[in-house]
């Protein structure tokens, strides 16, 4: 199961740091991701770490400004996002590699995030 | 960056009707493409991985097929439970990961 938290509503160049609590499985050994999806739009992948944390990837209209993590110690991912755009309003799903890949077999049920002043 | 494209953009059947989309890839991404299904309000959920793959618990009316940059998902009688919109995703040549716009599954 993963459970994400942290969305809400945030002003324009604001931030916001969104986490996604894992159980059920042992989160260092798999990619994890995010996904988001803007209202009544399809999914953009944002951002993958691996297991280790040690190999970090972006989309690049994130790169520079959000930032993924995660602490395998208390099988949590993160994602901190800053200097928001109104253009990054959107649910944002965590999502976990299945084996060794970036296909994605299970998801959180997404939280909201709302870029507006 | 790899785009894939779907087609048609929406699929207007009704239940027990053969329902056939296609994922086609700008380049090719070997057998590395996905599809997802996803209802209003849910989480995607993975139906098929590695172009043919049937994932966990997912029914035999669901089967992928393709190859290099044409792939399709073929459900082979619709369930009312399976009207919802149906994504490819590609990991052949990442970053970046890449999704398909989506087809849309609705009754007809």
């Amino acid at each position: 199961q993963l459970l994400e938290s942290g969305g809400g509503l945030v002003q324009p160049g604001g931030s916001l740091r969104l986490s996604c609590a894992a159980s059920g499985f042992t989160s260092s050994s798999y990619a994890m991701s995010w996904v988001r999806q803007a209202p009544g739009k399809g999914l953009e992948w944002v951002s993958t770490i691996s297991g280790s944390g040690g190999s970090t990837y972006y989309a690049d209209s994130v790169k520079g400004r959000f930032t993924i993590s995660r602490d395998n110690s208390k099988n949590t991912l993160f994602l901190q996002i800053n200097s928001l755009r109104a253009e990054d309003t959107a649910v944002y799903y965590c999502a976990k590699g299945r084996a060794t890949t970036v296909f994605f077999d299970y998801w959180g049920q997404g939280t909201l995030v709302t870029v507006s002043s | 960056e790899i785009v894939l494209t779907q087609s048609p953009a929406t699929l207007s059947l009704s239940p027990g009707e053969r329902a056939t989309l296609s994922c086609r890839a700008s380049q090719s991404v070997s057998s590395y493409l996905a599809w997802y299904q996803q209802k209003p309000g849910q989480a995607p959920r993975l139906l098929i991985y590695d172009a043919s793959n049937r994932a966990t618990g997912i029914p035999a009316r669901f089967s992928g097929s393709g190859s290099g940059t044409d792939f399709t998902l073929t459900i082979s009688s619709l369930e009312p439970e399976d009207f919802a919109v149906y994504y490819c995703q590609q990991r052949s040549n990442w970053p970046p990961i890449t999704f398909g716009p989506g087809t849309k599954v609705d009754i007809k």
